[in-house]
């Protein structure tokens, strides 16, 4: 099993309401990780979790709130979003944040109205 | 400041063909270099690897060249088949100092005609 799950595939939220984003595997990998796309643009770290705790955030705003309740899933907590939120956000997976390629989820698209 | 940088947003070849995708880096910090593949509506899908100890890691039809010096790195596709028309992402790594963290090139939409 090599896959990465992401779930919503797609929401749409208004600026008052309050979201989840959910990431699975089970790859047995210690590290996970959100990315977030822009149309033709890059992906771009926003937080990094080693052995479920949180080891990187890169400035995200506190609307964005991520949690790992276990080795194999990741959240992320959304509230209080902005209409410059809407993106595709990428969860992946690595063996450790030093060893290992990233392996991607589908990504969840968000739309904040 | 963008530290990994793919400079042609598109390119088209023949079926059977050669292609090359370009990338360059800043960072000297860099140390690791991958190549991602991204279809509409998935997420990227890891392609090749290469460690900066190496200049050139070959995978059945994909081979990634590095050269320090220039700071530049390529992926060549051969031959390519329609179904490599996707988006393709440079992304490097300075894992002594951050890890698995990737920095990402704009991606190059290569389309493969028949």
């Amino acid at each position: 099993d090599t896959e990465v799950t992401q779930t919503p595939k797609h929401l749409v939220m208004g600026m008052t309401n309050k979201k989840s984003l959910k990431c699975e595997q089970h790859m047995g990998h210690r590290a996970m990780y959100w990315y977030k796309q822009k149309a033709k643009k890059p992906p771009e770290l926003m937080f990094v979790y080693s052995y479920e705790k949180l080891s990187i955030n890169e400035s995200v705003p506190s609307r964005f709130s991520p949690e790992c309740p276990n080795s194999s899933l990741l959240n992320l907590h959304l509230h209080a979003l902005q209409p410059e939120d809407s993106a595709l956000y990428l969860c992946a997976s690595s063996q450790g944040v030093l060893i290992g390629e990233l392996f991607f989820g589908e990504g969840s698209r968000l739309t904040v109205l | 400041d963008q530290q990994v940088k793919q400079n042609s947003p598109s390119l088209s070849v023949q079926e059977g063909r050669i292609s090359i995708l370009n990338c360059d880096y800043t960072n000297s910090m860099f140390d690791y270099f991958l190549w991602y593949k991204k279809y509409p509506a998935e997420g990227p899908t890891f392609l090749i690897s290469i460690s900066s100890i190496k200049d050139k890691n070959e995978d059945g039809r994909f081979t990634v060249f590095l050269n320090k010096s220039a700071k530049h790195l390529s992926l060549h596709i051969v031959p390519s088949q329609p179904g490599d028309s996707a988006v393709y992402f440079c992304a490097a790594s300075a894992r002594e100092t951050s890890g698995s963290r990737l920095t990402f090139g704009e991606g190059t939409q290569l389309t493969v005609n028949p």
